[in-house]
């Protein structure tokens, strides 16, 4: 079946140190995105691309890092940059990005959390 | 700047008895529109999609939305709630530049 896993679902780790949630899509759709989910606040976007070897940032990017070297995949590092990076973070996918519907498809999430 | 509104922010209601969650768009061209749900932990699940034509659409786990342009609405409508609905629930919208425009949420809890 085709869809969109992320990896790992739980994430722990310490202050300081740069953490890398992996993304992959195998429904050939061209736009991927990251999106950041905490209590009351909605999905907050972080970063997204509609093209391989290309990706804008979000409404909150900064302490993130992503690339997008495969259409398949699009990896988030959250750096040691990023001040309150615990949180619930969901990858998704849509299928011709600007000139799609909008409509995306989602992963199951990752939860990282800082200790 | 393009926005979407869902004023509950939480919303309680008895197995059985019947659910309207509201979303208010603002974007002036013909909107797509949607409706995700989410359980706790867990990704969103598209529940239904309006793009044109009959403004009353159909989704699954029995769902149903109206679009009313006079109104910049597209609420989601249940007739008789099940106890594993309770969940939360995201209006969103298409913005001008293909991305999506997702509103705060609502949160169901069911009294059984």
């Amino acid at each position: 079946d085709g869809g969109i896993t992320q990896s790992p679902k739980y994430l722990f780790r310490k202050e300081g140190q740069n953490v890398t949630l992996s993304c992959e899509q195998n429904l050939n759709h061209d736009a991927m995105y990251w999106y950041r989910q905490d209590p009351g606040q909605g999905l907050r976007l972080i970063y997204y691309s509609q093209i391989v070897n290309d990706f804008q940032k979000g409404d909150i990017a900064e302490g993130y890092s992503v690339s997008r070297e495969k259409k398949e995949s699009f990896p988030l590092t959250v750096t040691s940059a990023q001040k309150n990076p615990t949180a619930f973070y969901l990858c998704a996918s849509s299928i011709k990005g600007p000139r799609g519907t909008g409509e995306l498809f989602f992963g199951e999430g990752s939860r990282l959390t800082v200790l | 700047a393009q926005s979407v509104t869902q004023p509950d922010i939480h919303i309680t209601v008895s197995e059985g008895a019947s659910l309207e969650l509201r979303c208010n768009y603002s974007y002036g061209a013909t909107p797509y529109l949607f409706w995700y749900v989410q359980s706790p932990g867990q990704g969103l699940q598209l529940l239904l999609k309006y793009f044109s034509g009959d403004t009353l659409v159909q989704g699954i786990k029995g769902f149903e939305a109206e679009f009313k342009r006079s109104q910049s609405s597209f609420n989601l409508r249940k007739p008789s709630v099940h106890w594993s609905d309770a969940a939360e629930y995201f209006c969103a919208s298409r913005s001008n530049t293909g991305k999506l425009i997702f509103g705060q949420g609502t949160t169901l809890q069911v009294k059984p």
